[in-house]
């Protein structure tokens, strides 16, 4: 119930398309869903993040929708560009849990 | 503003030999602290957090250890490295529960 399952593994999308990645949760406490982008032999960066009394927010090309009665999100990259190229994270946490639980991360490659 | 180092960026040792990796915040007081763990191309395996002075909670029983001597202060330590000890080690901060984190860039080490 801890889990957070995060999909694709990888993806590789054109130049100036859309990139989609999914995460889905199980344990209904959780609050707080940030996304994190990750470039080779640097640490992780929070992109953005979402809190479930809101079904949508963007920031720049970056959206997360959340979908609260399928325990669902994902995060949208609009015009999609060679330097988005990352691993990217999902997460999520609780109210009385300091941890976040992660996905498995998504490798995104875009091809220019 | 806060910011996290992390120290140092690389690192190559034989098997045997003792370890310790810093980590150190500024401009916040209690943060919760954490040690991640990355191999390659893989996730974010939490090892140790800790959440005040000499409070350390160990997620992955191993041959690491983990000690926070100051309030800012963060040490991850090994008595005897194994080669399975080789991987990214990142070091995080979050100022509560159901917030971001901001990992430091992270020590490459390489046990030979």
């Amino acid at each position: 119930q801890q889990q957070v399952k995060q999909s694709p593994q990888s993806l590789i999308v054109q130049k100036g398309g859309i990139s989609i990645i999914n995460c889905a949760y199980e344990n209904t406490a959780f609050d707080y869903f940030p996304w994190y982008q990750q470039f080779p032999g640097k640490g992780p960066a929070l992109l953005i993040a979402i809190r479930p009394d809101v079904s949508e927010k963007k920031e720049g090309r970056f959206t997360i929708s959340f979908n609260k009665s399928a325990k669902q999100f994902s995060l949208h990259i609009m015009d999609s560009q060679p330097g988005d190229s990352a691993t990217y994270f999902c997460a999520a946490s609780g109210r009385g849990n300091y941890q976040l639980i992660w996905g498995a991360g998504t490798k995104l490659i875009i091809k220019p | 503003s806060q910011t996290i180092h992390q120290w140092p960026a690389t690192l190559v040792q034989p098997v045997g030999s003792p370890l310790s990796l810093e980590c150190t915040v500024e401009g916040t007081s209690n943060p919760n602290l954490y040690w991640y763990r990355q191999a390659a191309g893989r996730g974010l395996q939490l090892l140790f957090y800790s959440v005040g002075i000499g409070q350390i909670s160990s997620e992955v029983p191993q041959n690491l250890s983990a000690s926070r001597p100051q309030d800012r202060q963060f040490i991850l330590s090994s008595k005897k490295l194994l080669l399975s000890d080789s991987g990214f080690y990142l070091c995080a901060w979050s100022v509560r529960q159901g917030s971001g984190y901001t990992f430091g860039s992270g020590t490459r080490l390489t046990v030979v």
